[in-house]
């Protein structure tokens, strides 16, 4: 059974640091691995998607790695703003997008 | 971009009702809908997958009669959370599945069951 699991459970950090959250998940057996954003009481953004054979994708200020091998993934996000401020989930596609979500990191940049 | 309309986003219900979740897709056919639900502080858990016109799939440990799901359309699918208890109390979310197989989410359900 896949299983992920994402370190930190929260982080808080200054405006302007650079940070990392990481996932990994039990099962090298994906489809892709997307991470989202999810907002109090809102529904998920998805912020980056990487597929089995790509090693990273990039969107403006994120950067996202996978290690499939590993069972590892990380989200850097650079210059960090206190809009930046969510839960940040990852999740893995098991097969016909049928995801395994991780319990996310809540991260709060404070300005 | 695509948009899934999800409603209500929040709803109180007293114990034993019924409480219906819907999920549309405003501007895209949605081949499939998936259901989740997310306890708090723990992550979102599938619960259950359906094709329009079909059955729908649940996953192991959820209720197929206590969540009735009907997806009657490619725009609209349903959960309805038959004779609801306190432990159903729950942040509940869906996911369309579009043609070109992209994901949208709505923006979810928080029930309170009292």
């Amino acid at each position: 059974k896949q299983e992920v699991t994402q370190i930190p459970a929260a982080l808080s950090v200054p405006e302007g640091e650079n940070l990392v959250l990481n996932c990994s998940f039990t099962d090298s057996a994906i489809y892709n691995l997307q991470w989202f954003r999810q907002d109090p009481g809102k529904g998920l953004t998805s912020l980056l998607l990487i597929q089995s054979s790509q090693r990273e994708q990039t969107s403006g200020r994120l950067n996202a790695s996978l290690d499939k091998s590993s069972g590892r993934s990380t989200l850097y996000i650079a210059a960090s703003q206190p809009g930046d401020s969510a839960t940040y989930l990852c999740a893995v596609d098991t097969g016909f997008q049928k995801l395994v979500f991780g319990t996310g990191t809540r991260l709060l940049v404070s300005p | 971009g695509a948009v899934v309309s999800q409603h209500p986003s929040r709803v109180i219900c007293k114990s034993g009702t019924s409480v219906k979740i819907e999920c549309r897709s405003l501007d895209f056919q949605a081949t499939t809908m998936f259901w989740y639900r997310q306890f708090p502080k723990q992550s979102l858990m599938l619960m259950a997958t359906s094709n329009e016109g079909s059955k729908a799939t649940y996953e192991q440990g959820v209720e197929k009669d206590k969540f009735l799901i009907n997806h009657a359309s490619l725009t609209l699918s349903t959960l309805t959370v038959t004779s609801a208890h306190p432990e159903d109390s729950s942040f509940y979310i869906c996911s369309a599945r579009s043609w070109e197989e992209k994901l949208f989410f709505g923006s979810g359900t928080q029930l309170s069951v009292l």
